[in-house]
């Protein structure tokens, strides 16, 4: 069963912090992976998407990698800001039919404190 | 910044009545989605449509119904509300033809928050 699982559930940090989310999927075949940050009764807004081959990749303050063999990616973010807090969600795309099927995670909640 | 507008964004409405969540995108895009997400819960695909005229329904069996008459234009219409559809109704676009490619992003849209009584 393809599968997009996230931890942890909720994160609460202090400002200034770094932290690390993770992301363990089970999809197959693999096409891309995205990590989109969702403020507060807002939509998802992409941060980063990695293909089969990228390892890494930034955005700002946020760094995603991807472990393609190990089926893991992580979400690191620096610096953080009071902004930072939303729901982070991965997102994981298979390439096995046109659609290019979405499987979502639940996302993790990040509050970031003063 | 994406430009896909959802209307309304909050709405309180009564069992029995008939409603419509609009949609619309200005980016030219293809494919449009309507996604249902609870609160701490993953998004689930309720629709799509690859384009006008085209739809079809997504892996989360929903009473709603969609129309795409125009490329710009993606509505969903529930005939008549249920408590059970309280919920956050999420519409999203996907840049390019049939067929995504690595590099397409969903763009989504701020969200509808529906509330029946």
């Amino acid at each position: 069963k393809n599968q997009v699982e996230q931890s942890p559930q909720s994160l609460i940090i202090l400002e200034g912090k770094n932290c690390t989310l993770q992301c363990n999927y089970t999809v197959s075949p693999f096409s891309n992976l995205r990590w989109y940050k969702q403020d507060t009764g807002r939509g998802p807004v992409s941060l980063t998407i990695m293909t089969f081959s990228e390892n890494t990749k930034s955005n700002g303050r946020y760094t995603a990698t991807l472990d393609a063999d190990t089926k893991q990616s992580s979400l690191h973010i620096t610096a953080s800001q009071l902004s930072d807090s939303a729901s982070y969600i991965c997102v994981v795309s298979d390439r096995g039919s046109t659609l290019g099927r979405l499987y979502f995670g639940r996302g993790t909640q990040l509050t970031v404190w003063p | 910044e994406a430009d896909i507008y959802q209307t309304p964004r909050y709405l309180v409405i009564g069992t029995g009545k008939k409603i419509t969540l609009e949609c619309s995108q200005t980016m030219g895009h293809d494919k449009m989605y309507w996604y249902q997400q609870d609160p701490g819960m993953e998004l689930h695909l309720i629709h799509y449509s690859y384009g006008v005229n085209s739809t079809e329904k997504g892996d989360l069996s929903s009473e709603s119904t969609v129309s795409r008459i125009r490329t710009e234009h993606f509505p969903l219409t529930l005939e008549s509300a249920r408590p059970s559809h309280t919920s956050q109704y999420l519409c999203a676009t996907n840049g390019g033809l049939a067929g995504e490619t690595p590099t397409d992003t969903q763009y989504f849209g701020p969200g509808t928050r529906l509330t029946v009584l």
